[in-house]
């Protein structure tokens, strides 16, 4: 059984270029949530998807947004990127949303610039 | 709004030492997240407790929760060096959603 699965592992981007970030979830789990951590912080939740739709959102502008995939893989995209969105993006699975226990991927370190 | 408030920060304790890192939180979280995380790596889970009075132990942590007041407390009993890392702890926001919110993270330092 694999767990969750991310790429790139580091991507180094300028202010107002876009990007994307790819996760693969954990076998069996349908739900993916996708968590951004700054540096000395705790991870804030942007969203969560369910079978291929959102299910919930945290306070992040509409220029993050994502999808998921049949085969319950997700992305994550981010428009018109800002030096403040240098994080540790962590992407997170579980096998549905009812508060059940989420299981970490090594994450993808974006740094602005 | 939940919010999770961790405490202490920072923790420099010596091997063998016993110590306690708090968690509060603000509003109803029926269950409560115990995560760890190494320098530059993801997050480990500990311990997911679900209801009042629930604890749980694994090694030389233990965990607790006290819903009533809202608080969860991690435990960590004769510490060593391989448990220095940042502990989270976090809780549930949207029902049923399983989103979760964390707390700022207490960095464990253990000296020997």
């Amino acid at each position: 059984e694999t767990g969750v699965t991310q790429s790139p592992t580091h991507l180094i981007k300028t202010r107002g270029q876009q990007v994307t970030l790819r996760c693969s979830s954990q076998s069996g789990h349908n739900t993916v949530s996708w968590y951004q951590q700054a540096l000395g912080q705790g991870p804030q939740f942007i969203f969560q998807y369910y079978r291929e739709e959102e299910n919930g959102r945290g306070n992040f502008p509409p220029r993050f947004s994502g999808l998921q995939f049949p085969n319950y893989s997700s992305e994550l995209n981010v428009n018109a990127l800002e030096l403040d969105d240098s994080a540790l993006y962590l992407c997170a699975s579980s096998p549905g949303t009812d508060q059940e226990t989420q299981y970490f991927g090594p994450g993808t370190r974006l740094l602005v610039l | 709004e939940l919010k999770v408030e961790q405490n202490p920060l920072f923790l420099s304790m010596q091997e063998g030492k016993n110590y306690t890192i708090y968690c509060n939180y603000s509003t109803t979280s029926d269950r409560l997240y115990w995560y760890r995380q190494d320098p530059g790596k993801s997050l480990e889970s500990l311990f997911v407790l679900l209801s009042n009075g629930a604890v749980k132990q694994e090694g030389r942590l233990m965990a607790s929760l006290d819903t009533k007041a809202r608080l969860s407390t991690l435990h960590i009993t004769a510490a060593v060096h391989d448990l220095s890392a940042t502990y989270f702890c976090a809780g549930n926001y949207g029902g049923s959603q399983g989103n979760l919110i964390f707390g700022k993270g207490t960095k464990l330092s253990v000296k020997p």
